[in-house]
């Protein structure tokens, strides 16, 4: 069965301070992987979508940028942290190719980021 | 941007009544589906139906959609305090959108026991 990772749970950063936030997957080859911020727990925002290595959409710009540098891991980072950035960040897969083309979602549990 | 709405934001019933919650969308879809989130946990994928589905039924999950008003509901029948959380539609516009989803702002449920 697939299993996906999120890590870390929480996280308190102050203004200017780097991000990096990871997200595997385990049990699945080729997934698509994609990024969302919550706000005030309502709502889900996609950030990036990812379809193969190397392979990054970005959906809203902003001073966050995500990476895939290997089949099933995915990263999302920044380089100088706002205090907009706090959220809950979750990630998600779905199989690249489905019979059906509906891609139901898989979450992991998230990142809760508080920026100070 | 967010194309679904859920009705209401925000429903309290007691344990054993039967919740409704709506979701109004914009644009064409593949499929529309469901999704429920714990308090601070990740989204659990609850049901999907595809654009030239009329309803579907998954325990005591009941979904419709309607394609020409663009909207769709859910149905929790005989609810218990474990189906407290939120829960959210979400559309898939498919064609070349690799299975992206676009979320609405959810409906809090709260079941008392």
């Amino acid at each position: 069965s697939q299993t996906i990772h999120q890590w870390p749970a929480t996280l308190v950063q102050p203004v200017g301070s780097p991000l990096s936030l990871e997200c595997t997957v385990e049990g699945t080859s080729n997934p698509n992987l994609y990024w969302y911020r919550q706000a005030a727990g309502r709502g889900l925002q996609l950030l990036f979508y990812s379809v193969g290595i190397g392979q990054i959409s970005s959906e809203v710009p902003q001073n966050l940028s995500a990476s895939r540098p290997q089949d099933r891991q995915f990263i999302l980072s920044s380089k100088k942290l706002l205090l907009s950035d706090s959220g809950f960040y979750l990630c998600a897969w779905s199989f690249l190719f489905s019979g059906t083309f509906s891609y139901e979602q898989y979450f992991g549990p998230g990142t809760r980021l508080t920026v100070t | 941007s967010q194309q679904g709405e859920e009705d209401p934001q925000a429903l309290s019933i007691q344990e054993g009544e039967n919740a409704t919650m709506n979701c109004s969308y914009k644009t064409s879809i593949n499929n529309l589906q469901w999704y429920r989130q714990n308090s601070g946990r990740g989204l659990v994928h609850l049901i999907l139906i595809r654009s030239n589905e009329r309803e579907k039924h998954s325990g005591r999950l009941r979904v419709t959609l309607d394609t020409s008003k663009k909207s769709s509901s859910l149905l929790i029948t005989a609810s218990r305090a474990a189906d407290t959380a939120s829960y959210f539609c979400a559309t898939d516009e498919g064609g070349t959108s690799y299975g992206k989803l676009t979320f609405g702002q959810g409906t809090i449920l709260t079941v008392h026991p």
